[in-house]
């Protein structure tokens, strides 16, 4: 069935370097969406991205979704310890009306 | 009011309790999602509900037992629960169904089956 995959698992940084999580589907998606959860916490929506080719920016995070729309990227600069967390893409179910979330990137960060 | 909001925080239950976790969302939203989500990996979607119908049932056992009493309330019914079921359970919702929709997720219930 169609998947989500997301890399990479693990990404531990020091704080002020950038970062990037990757998400690729085998299907062209509709929409792609980008979810946060810190440690202990709930799933938040960050965006969604609908556009060939789209970036979309929220401060120090740049969204891109891939010109063929099958992958998606989650870029931050400067990382600050309160980006630690993991990183859900999620993407519509081939014939069905619901999303599927990748495995995530859980990112750590040294102060 | 832009909030999920889920009790208990944390359940502890043996397999033969019966016990009930709720959600609750004043949002207007026409959809309702339950999620279960064990540690370090990604949430899995159990049940949809939709204008407060079933509309998704993602072949979970028969232990879990789904309610929506009216569009604001989600209720999730367990019994005889197994300890592999030990989790984190979210409650989402959206204006609508589809895999469109944004999801606002609840904090969740902390499960452990003893």
């Amino acid at each position: 069935g169609q998947q989500v995959m997301q890399i990479p698992q693990y990404q531990h940084v020091q704080e002020g370097e950038d970062f990037t999580t990757y998400c690729n589907s085998s299907t062209t998606l509709s929409n792609i969406q980008w979810y946060k959860q810190r440690p202990g916490g709930h799933p938040v929506f960050l965006i969604q991205l609908v556009k060939s080719g789209e970036v979309k920016k929220q401060k120090r995070l740049t969204f891109q979704f891939g010109e063929a729309k099958k992958n998606s990227s989650l870029h931050i600069t400067a990382t600050q310890t309160t980006d630690v967390g993991t990183y859900f893409c999620a993407g519509p179910k081939q014939g069905a009306q619901k999303l599927v979330f990748g495995q995530g990137t859980r990112l750590t960060i040294n102060p | 009011d832009t909030e999920v909001t889920q009790t208990p925080k944390h359940l502890v239950m043996g397999m033969t309790n019966k016990k009930s976790l709720k959600c609750e969302q004043h949002m207007g939203h026409r959809a309702m999602y339950w999620y279960k989500q064990k540690a370090k990996k990604p949430p899995e979607l159990m049940f949809v509900y939709s204008y407060e119908k079933l509309s998704i049932n993602e072949s979970v056992p028969s232990r879990f037992s789904p309610e929506c009493p009216n569009s604001s309330l989600l209720n999730l019914h367990l019994h005889a629960l197994q300890p592999e079921d030990s989790a984190l359970y979210l409650c989402a919702s959206s204006p609508n169904e589809g895999h469109n929709e944004k999801l606002f997720f609840g904090s969740g219930t902390q499960l452990s089956v003893l």
